[in-house]
């Protein structure tokens, strides 16, 4: 069965400090990555996504991803968090002949002012 | 502009009750999406329609689980004779176009419990 995974289920770090958050998937084949966030009372909402190209992949507010084919990972990073960046965090993944998206079971992360 | 609604935002029904989620995509968004999220985990993908045809059904729990988007536009997530297992944030998605690439924009979830 196909699959994601978080390594992390939830995260707390200060202001300024550095951010990565692991995602895993076991897909075989061509895959199609996604980040998505959801900060406290709002809907999820895109971050990032990966489909051909430049494996490092810029996203809003700060945010990029690598994708690494051969450790099928796709990490999330950001140099220095901000309070603002409280949210949780979920990786998501189809394969390049579908359309739905298969979801981790998302990483809370807790920025401490 | 408007984003994917959908409603209510909150229903409590009794075990054994029916009952109906709305979902209201962004307007001329051809891709719809239905996914389950339960306490703690990710979404988990249930139902997909392209335009009024629903083209996967693959992630539909049972049978008492059936969805339906007659016109292409709205569409309805209905429940029958609800159990406790059913409690989740039921989240709706849309995409303007028929990419696997394409993002899909979520609405805010209905949150069901189960009593």
């Amino acid at each position: 069965a196909q699959s994601v995974s978080q390594h992390n289920h939830h995260v707390i770090l200060s202001e300024a400090a550095s951010l990565e958050l692991g995602c895993n998937y076991s897909y075989g084949g061509t895959v199609n990555l996604f980040w998505y966030v959801q900060y406290p009372g709002q809907h999820l909402q895109l971050l990032l996504k990966y489909f051909s190209g430049d494996p490092l992949v810029k996203g809003i507010k700060g945010f990029e991803a690598e994708f690494i084919k051969s450790k099928f990972s796709f990490n999330l990073r950001k140099p220095s968090v901000q309070w603002s960046d409280t949210a949780e965090y979920f990786c998501a993944v189809n394969h390049s002949n579908d359309y739905k998206l298969s979801f981790g079971a998302g990483t809370t992360v807790t920025v401490r002012a | 502009g408007a984003g994917v609604s959908q409603s209510p935002r909150y229903k409590v029904a009794k075990r054994g009750q029916d009952v109906a989620l709305r979902c209201d995509p962004i307007s001329g968004h051809v891709s719809l999406f239905w996914y389950q999220q339960a306490l703690g985990q990710g979404p988990e993908f249930l139902t997909y329609f392209q335009n009024e045809a629903q083209l996967d059904k693959s992630g539909l729990p049972s049978d008492r689980f059936f969805a339906e988007r007659p016109e292409g536009s709205v569409s309805t997530l209905k429940i029958q004779r609800t159990q406790q297992e059913d409690s989740a944030v039921y989240l709706c998605a849309s995409t303007y176009i028929r990419s696997r690439t394409d993002t899909q924009y979520f609405g805010p979830g209905t949150r069901l419990t189960v009593l």
